[in-house]
């Protein structure tokens, strides 16, 4: 049973525009979530997280939503470069403490288009 | 900056071959973790540990097992490798801060099993 879910195996969007990936999570005791982006050949990079207490967290282009009621959480890219086309993992953890593993999505695969 | 380095970025070995992938973190990191990564399947959660000596099952150990002897080195080990253990693999740490904790991961290393 998947717990983390990305719908979307791929993305396409022009340059300068915005990239909208989404996620979508099953399991109500989730409490951080992560996105990470990841380059052919290279381990994943940790680009943004957000805590379940908030709802918003920004960090330069990039902004990650939280919708808890839903189950739901989207990053957004603004405006979109062509060195952001990589693959983008969604990620979660529970509370217990730090030691847990990540149960991350299966990916998009952004593409940024010229 | 949090420096994973991963002993091998290229792997390729015979089925039935004593695998060791080996991993090591300078930044004092309590938590270390092996995720696999396959086309369509994500990041998959191995085995992690977090303290010396210690270690924990992910969600696909069968055929794996590990070794933290030290803090900053968690070994990865196939026993027997068998070819649908070809794979990219990915080490990563993190430090407890609370409940919540952000991995960092290393370069990763390709495995071929012929």
């Amino acid at each position: 049973d998947q717990q983390v879910k990305q719908n979307s195996p791929s993305l396409s969007v022009q340059e300068g525009r915005i990239s909208i990936l989404n996620c979508d999570y099953t399991n109500s005791m989730f409490d951080y979530f992560l996105w990470y982006k990841k380059y052919p050949a290279e381990g994943p990079t940790f680009l943004i997280s957000i805590s379940s207490i908030k709802d918003k967290n920004e960090d330069g282009r990039f902004t990650v939503f939280l919708n808890k009621s839903a189950k739901h959480l989207s990053l957004h890219i603004v405006p979109s470069q062509p060195g952001d086309s990589a693959v983008y993992f969604c990620a979660a953890s529970g509370s217990g403490g730090g030691a847990d593993g990540l149960t991350f999505g299966k990916g998009t695969h952004l593409i940024i288009q010229p | 900056d949090v420096k994973v380095t991963q002993s091998s970025r290229y792997l390729v070995k015979r089925t039935g071959e004593k695998v060791f992938l080996e991993c090591v973190q300078d930044m004092d990191h309590e938590n270390m973790f092996w995720y696999r990564q396959d086309p369509g399947l994500g990041l998959r959660l191995i085995y992690f540990s977090y303290d010396v000596k210690m270690k924990e099952k992910g969600d696909i150990p069968e055929g794996y097992s590990v070794s933290r002897e030290k803090k900053e080195r968690f070994s990865l080990i196939l026993e027997s490798a068998s070819t649908n253990q070809t794979s990219m693999y990915l080490c990563a740490s993190s430090t407890n801060s609370g409940s919540q904790e952000t991995q960092y991961f290393g370069p990763g290393t390709r495995l071929l099993v012929l």
